[in-house]
């Protein structure tokens, strides 16, 4: 059974710098043709895909938000970090991990529940 | 970067209704198409891949078709369990695209 949890603060202050966890079971992104990707939704919003991390450590980003963002892995905890800088009350949503595997042509196939973040002081 | 459209942004349906929401890409996407249904407070679960291939467990009503730069997705008889919010995305590119979604509501 894959699962996806994310974790991290719900409220952080406009300029601080988020730091969101992604913790799995179920598959390794050590495994050939995995990534994790990282998706927000603010509230009563489209889905914003953000960031990408391949099994080859390949790194992927929102071309708009590519300046903010860091994306690494923890292959012996099974985590996926996802680091947004100078965080802004236009970043509040509820950010959610998901497993994308690429050798079976599947996109977000395991998604996490997702965490609300909410940006203010 | 690809930009998806899709319409409409919202639908009024009965059940058993026939339904169908379009997704355009700015550009070529291939078949590099996925769709996903999303329920409130719900994260989003994938549909379809690869523009036609249906997740396993997903039922049968659902469809997608298309390539290029149009894709569709239809749902051939609503159930009440079907009233949700619809995504496409793209994955042909560097980068991932969701289109703006669209809301099914009941008639």
């Amino acid at each position: 059974q894959i699962t996806l949890k994310e974790s991290g603060p719900t409220l952080v202050k406009p300029t601080q710098t988020l730091t969101l966890t992604c913790t799995f079971s179920g598959f390794s992104v050590s495994t050939s043709g995995v990534g994790v990707g990282w998706i927000r939704q603010p509230p009563g919003k489209a889905l914003d895909w953000l960031a990408l991390i391949y099994w080859n450590d390949e790194k992927r980003y929102s071309p708009s938000l590519k300046s903010r963002l860091t994306i690494t892995k923890d292959t012996s905890k099974n985590q996926v970090v996802l680091t947004m800088t100078n965080m802004d009350p236009v970043d509040t949503a509820t950010y959610y991990c998901a497993r994308e595997v690429v050798p079976a042509g599947t996109p977000f196939d395991n998604w996490g529940q997702g965490t609300l973040v909410t940006v203010s002081s | 970067d690809t930009q998806m459209t899709q319409s409409p942004s919202t639908l009024s349906a009965s059940v058993g209704d026939r339904v169908t929401i379009t997704c355009r890409a700015s550009q070529s996407i291939n078949r590099w198409l996925a769709w996903y249904q999303q329920k409130p407070g719900k994260a989003p679960k994938l549909l379809i891949y690869k523009a036609s291939s249906l997740e396993s467990g997903v039922p049968s009503r659902f469809s997608g078709s298309g390539s290029g730069t149009e894709f569709t997705l239809t749902i051939s008889s609503l159930q009440p369990d079907d009233f949700a919010t619809y995504y496409c995305q793209q994955y042909n590119s560097y980068s991932r695209t969701f289109g703006q979604g669209t809301k099914l509501e009941i008639k």
